[in-house]
């Protein structure tokens, strides 16, 4: 079976860092590009981070340039999003989502259940 | 950026009935368009990619069309599962690659 699974939320404080996992199993994960898409509390879906299967190539919204970055360990079949300088803008549900291919940011056709991230004192 | 819209923001349709959602690109994203399912507390599901092929599972009551700048997704005869939170999103244009604001379906 095709899974995602993220891990790694919590509560941090304004100013602090987190790391954030994905666990993917059912494919060949360094086929595949990965996300990562986040949904505040109440609001939409926002792309975060796009990563190219071998890990060359990686993009962030504009929003978190600098402060988020976005990895892969293909021998461990997992996806990693380091966050640093958090602020309550960050508070959300993260959710890992394949993409279809290999380099290109595309739809995403699988999801994990997301971890919550809140960003408080 | 390519801002997507999406429209009404709130749906209310009877069961049974038909819905159609309509999203809006504000530059050409071709046919690199996709609609999501989102359910509270879960995660989205893919419904549609290239604006009209439907995921794999997805029932043929959901139909999606479009290309350019206006796209849409039509729920032929809705289902009591169905009433949720949609979502598109275009891929053309990225590696910012955004989400519309969302259409909510709920019951009338």
């Amino acid at each position: 079976e095709v899974q995602l699974v993220e891990s790694g939320g919590g509560l941090v404080q304004p100013g602090g860092s987190l790391r954030l996992s994905c666990a993917a199993s059912g494919f060949t994960f360094s086929s595949y590009s990965m996300n990562w898409v986040r949904q505040a509390p109440g609001k939409g879906l926002e792309w975060v981070s796009h990563i190219g299967g071998s890990g060359g190539t990686r993009y962030n919204t504009d929003s978190v340039k600098g402060r988020f970055t976005v990895s892969r360990d293909n021998a461990k079949n997992s996806l990693y999003l380091q966050m640093n300088s958090l602020g309550a803008e960050d508070t959300a549900v993260y959710y890992c989502a394949r993409s279809t291919s290999p380099l290109y940011y595309t739809y995403m056709d699988v999801w994990g259940k997301g971890t919550t991230v809140t960003v408080s004192s | 950026e390519t801002v997507m819209t999406q429209s009404p923001g709130t749906l209310s349709v009877s069961p049974g009935e038909r819905a159609t959602l309509s999203c809006r690109a504000s530059q050409s994203v071709g046919t690199s368009l996709a609609w999501y399912q989102q359910k509270p507390g879960q995660a989205p599901r893919l419904l549609m990619y290239d604006a009209s092929t439907r995921a794999t599972g997805i029932p043929a009551r959901f139909s999606g069309s479009g290309s350019g700048t206006e796209f849409t997704l039509t729920i032929s005869s809705l289902q009591p599962e169905d009433f949720a939170l949609y979502y598109c999103q275009q891929y053309y244009n990225w590696p910012s690659g955004p989400f519309g604001g969302g259409t909510k379906v709920e019951i009338k």
